[in-house]
């Protein structure tokens, strides 16, 4: 079946630094979302992607679909303490979200 | 962006009991909701996919008679844990995607503790 691979698996970060993560699939999926989840709470939908090589920004984050429809990143520039969370990576291809098994993400003030 | 909610947001039952959890697309038409179960530390894993006023899609592995998937209105789905039993707490956590759109919402998830 689909995998997608997701890195790093945490990142332990000063205040101020960008960050960058990023997912690969083994195959080829039509749709990249990008969410974020905190404790006790559900995932919350950061960017989505719909086009190989659409890079859409939301903030301070950006996010790139592909051009080989593989793969995506994540990035987050400037960070700051509030970022702390889980980032998860997901795609689609024919079927259901398949999701990564996400980048754990620290801040160090 | 769209607003999904789930009730409760935790339940604490005994063993053998049986609970039911609400999931509603608050402004949007749910053509298509989905529960996923999480695990400490894991990942989101998906149960089961249910399209309105059809029966639920279970994923492998999951027990239909078990999770129990109602899918009546283009806004509400509610998932029964029946007979429940320790090893069924969880964070069960609900998403819904409108008809023609790519774009899956969450819920801000059920916290399941089974005594």
């Amino acid at each position: 079946g689909q995998q997608l691979n997701q890195s790093p698996q945490s990142m332990f970060i000063q205040e101020g630094e960008d960050v960058s993560m990023n997912c690969t699939s083994s195959s080829i999926f039509n749709t990249w979302l990008w969410y974020k989840q905190e404790p006790g709470e559900g995932p919350v939908l950061l960017i989505a992607l719909y086009k190989a090589g659409e890079l859409t920004s939301n903030g301070r984050l950006t996010a790139q679909f592909g051009i080989t429809r593989k793969d995506s990143f994540l990035n987050i520039s400037a960070s700051i303490p509030s970022d702390v969370g889980i980032y998860f990576c997901a795609g689609r291809g024919q079927g259901n979200l398949i999701f990564g098994k996400g980048t754990k993400l620290s801040v160090k003030p | 962006g769209a607003v999904v909610s789930q009730h409760p947001s935790w339940v604490i039952c005994k063993s053998g009991t049986s609970v039911k959890i609400e999931c509603r697309s608050l402004d949007f038409q749910a053509t298509t909701m989905f529960w996923y179960r999480q695990f400490p530390k894991q990942s989101l894993m998906l149960m089961a996919t249910s399209n309105e006023g059809s029966k639920a899609t279970y994923e492998q592995g999951v027990e239909k008679d078990k999770f129990l998937i109602n899918h009546a209105s283009l806004t509400l789905s509610t998932l029964t844990v029946t007979s429940a039993h320790p090893e069924d707490s969880s964070f069960y956590i609900c998403s819904a995607r409108e008809r023609f759109y790519n774009e899956q919402f969450f819920g801000p998830g059920t916290r399941l503790t089974v005594l």
